[in-house]
């Protein structure tokens, strides 16, 4: 069945420093591709997505493109801050249905 | 616009007790769902409903019931709650039909259960 995959956290960083959390996934057709952003205690929030190859996804300085050929979707952020320490979690959709599929999350803490 | 709205935002349950999670969206959204948050599994869903009198079963359905009368409200009932189900909840709605449409979620509640 259709799967994502995520780096293991928590990642660990400083306040400036490049940021990438990788995401890779399993599906079956051509899925839409999703990063969610948890904050300490508040539900999930959109932060970007992409819905074919090559698109890609920005949103507050992240950036994530959709990569068929390696089945990936990785987050980037070239200089993160305190305000980003969160919980991001990469998903996907696939056929169609709106059934999310979610990785199990990457803990971002960025120190001052 | 409220969005997704639920409650309780707490609560805390002896094993074999029943108790309805409530859930209501102000978007007019056709879709709706819970998913259950445990450390380490990301979120796993639970039920799922694309409109008024139709639900289906997720990835773990087990111990669960749902039902969907109006478009607005989508509850989650535990009919004899296990410690297994202690975790937090969270329910989700948005458009369906083609597009990636985003899933807005509520705060989520965060079950014990004891």
């Amino acid at each position: 069945g259709d799967s994502v995959t995520q780096m293991e956290g928590p990642v660990t960083l400083s306040e400036e420093a490049f940021l990438t959390i990788n995401c890779t996934y399993t599906a079956t057709g051509y899925p839409s591709l999703f990063w969610y952003v948890q904050y300490p205690g508040e539900g999930l929030q959109l932060l970007l997505k992409a819905t074919k190859a090559d698109d890609k996804g920005s949103n507050k300085g992240f950036e994530a493109t959709y990569r068929k050929e390696t089945t990936s979707f990785h987050l980037e952020k070239g200089s993160v801050q305190v305000s980003d320490s969160a919980v991001y979690f990469c998903a996907l959709r696939s056929g169609a249905t709106n059934k999310l599929i979610f990785g199990t999350g990457t803990l971002l803490a960025v120190q001052p | 616009n409220a969005g997704v709205t639920q409650t309780p935002k707490f609560q805390v349950l002896k094993t074999g007790q029943s108790m309805t999670l409530q859930c209501a969206q102000d978007m007019n959204h056709e879709y709706m769902s819970w998913y259950r948050q445990d450390p380490g599994m990301g979120l796993r869903l639970i039920h799922y409903s694309v409109g008024a009198g139709i639900t289906d079963q997720g990835e773990v359905p087990n111990g669960y019931n749902v039902s969907r009368s109006t478009t607005e409200d989508f509850p989650l009932r535990l009919l004899s709650a296990a410690p297994s189900q202690t975790s937090v909840y969270f329910c989700a709605s948005s458009y369906t039909g083609t597009g990636a449409h985003e899933q807005y979620f509520g705060p989520g509640t965060r079950l014990t259960v004891t």
